[in-house]
Parts: C-alpha cells; sequence; structure tokens
C-alpha cells in the first residue's frame, strides 16, 4: 500500500544536541511539507519542497534544515539552534494537481529534556 | 488565504448525522474548501473538498452556500471513530504552497 512513513514515531534528545527526523513517501507525490503541532494548536509550516533538490521556507523554518535529494525522501533535522523543540511533527505530501488532498504521515512525537 | 471561523467544539449522538459549520466570508472566487480531520495523536487525514458545487463521497458531504461564504461537513451516520478534531480550510489550488490550519472543531461522539 501506498503511504508516507515517519519514523521514529517517540524521539528523546537531550537539550543541544541535533536530530534528524525521517519522512519516505512512495506516492509518487512531487510535493512534500512539514508541519510542527503543538498541543491544543493548529499545525504550523516549518519547510517545503515543490521538487528535488529545491525547497522553501515556511512559517517557522529558524532552528531546522532539511533536504531533499530523492523525491521519496523529505528529512527534517532539528537543530540547538531551536529553541522549544519539543512538539509533534509531521510530514505530509501532494501530487501535483489542483484536485487531490494531502496525504499526512503519522508523526513523531519529540521531547527534548 | 482566506480565514475559517469553526465553533471550537461540538457534540453528537452515535448513528445521528454530525453537521461541522465553517464560515469564510473572505473566501476568493478561486479558493477552494478542504476539509480535514486529526484523531488525537495521529496525523491529519483528507476528507473531501469542493469549489462552489455540493460534493459527497464516501466519508461524507460538502455543502457550500452560494454566496461560497460557508459550508457545512456531513458525516451522516456518525460513529464513536467520528471523534477528531476537524479542520475546515480554503485555498488556491496553485501558487501559495501554504496549508494552514487553524484550532478546528473538536467533534465528540457521543454513545
Amino acid at each position: 500500500d501506498g503511504g508516507i512513513t515517519q519514523s521514529p514515531k517517540y524521539l528523546f534528545r537531550k537539550e543541544g544536541q541535533n536530530v534528524t527526523l525521517s519522512c519516505e513517501q512512495n506516492l509518487n507525490h512531487d510535493a512534500m511539507y512539514w508541519y510542527r503541532q503543538d498541543p491544543g494548536q493548529g499545525l504550523r509550516l516549518i519547510y517545503y519542497s515543490q521538487i528535488v533538490n529545491d525547497f522553501q521556507k515556511g512559517d517557522i523554518a529558524e532552528g531546522y534544515s532539511v533536504s531533499r535529494e530523492k523525491k521519496e525522501s523529505f528529512p527534517l533535522t532539528v537543530t540547538s539552534a531551536q529553541k522549544n523543540p519539543t512538539a509533534f511533527y509531521l510530514c505530509a505530501s501532494r501530487r501535483d494537481s489542483a484536485h487531490y488532498g494531502y496525504t499526512f504521515g503519522s508523526g513523531t512525537r519529540l521531547t527534548v529534556v | 488565504d482566506a480565514k475559517t471561523t469553526q465553533p471550537p467544539s461540538m457534540d453528537c449522538a452515535e448513528g445521528r448525522a454530525a453537521n461541522l459549520p465553517c464560515n469564510h466570508s473572505t473566501i476568493s472566487g478561486n479558493e477552494y474548501v478542504y476539509w480535514y480531520r486529526q484523531i488525537h495523536s495521529q496525523g491529519p487525514q483528507y476528507i473531501i473538498h469542493g469549489l462552489k458545487n455540493n460534493e459527497t463521497n464516501e466519508m461524507a458531504s460538502l455543502i457550500i452556500t452560494e454566496d461560497r461564504k460557508s459550508s457545512t461537513l456531513i458525516l451522516p451516520h456518525a460513529t464513536l471513530r467520528d471523534t477528531a478534531v476537524y479542520y475546515c480550510i480554503v485555498r488556491v489550488n496553485f501558487g501559495n504552497e501554504k496549508l494552514t490550519f487553524g484550532t478546528g472543531t473538536r467533534l465528540t461522539i457521543i454513545p
């Protein structure tokens, strides 16, 4: 079955460490996205990529970095520069067409201690 | 993207139709109405979208008013598994890639 896989589901890291969250899709979707969700809040866009080797900053890109070396993969690195990294991180993809919605992964819950 | 307004919470009895309203009075002519839902600690799930005609799929129906300033998502026979936060989003389908989620409506299905 096609879908988006995020791993790991839960991640614990010490303050000051960089951490990379994985996102892989086998839907052949062109665009991929990273969102952050805090308790009781909506989703906020971190980064997005419309094609391989290209990506744009979203609303809250500071302290994060991404790469898009393959169509299937869009990893997110949470760096030590991110002031409050503890959150629920969601990856999504979308087929490049007006008539399709977004497909989301099941998320990674990052806790920094 | 146009701003949307949804009630923060709603209850619905199991087996009844759940009607979730959304106001989008500043919607532009080329903006679509999308609905997603998020079950606790999972990623949002696409439900349905439309431009100006009413739409129906296996999950729900979407009723958009003639002036497009509001819409209603209808879950015809709500089950306990429909308990979730429902997000109404309006956006164009080209150019601006941002999908802006508000805080949505927390729907609780009561046995």
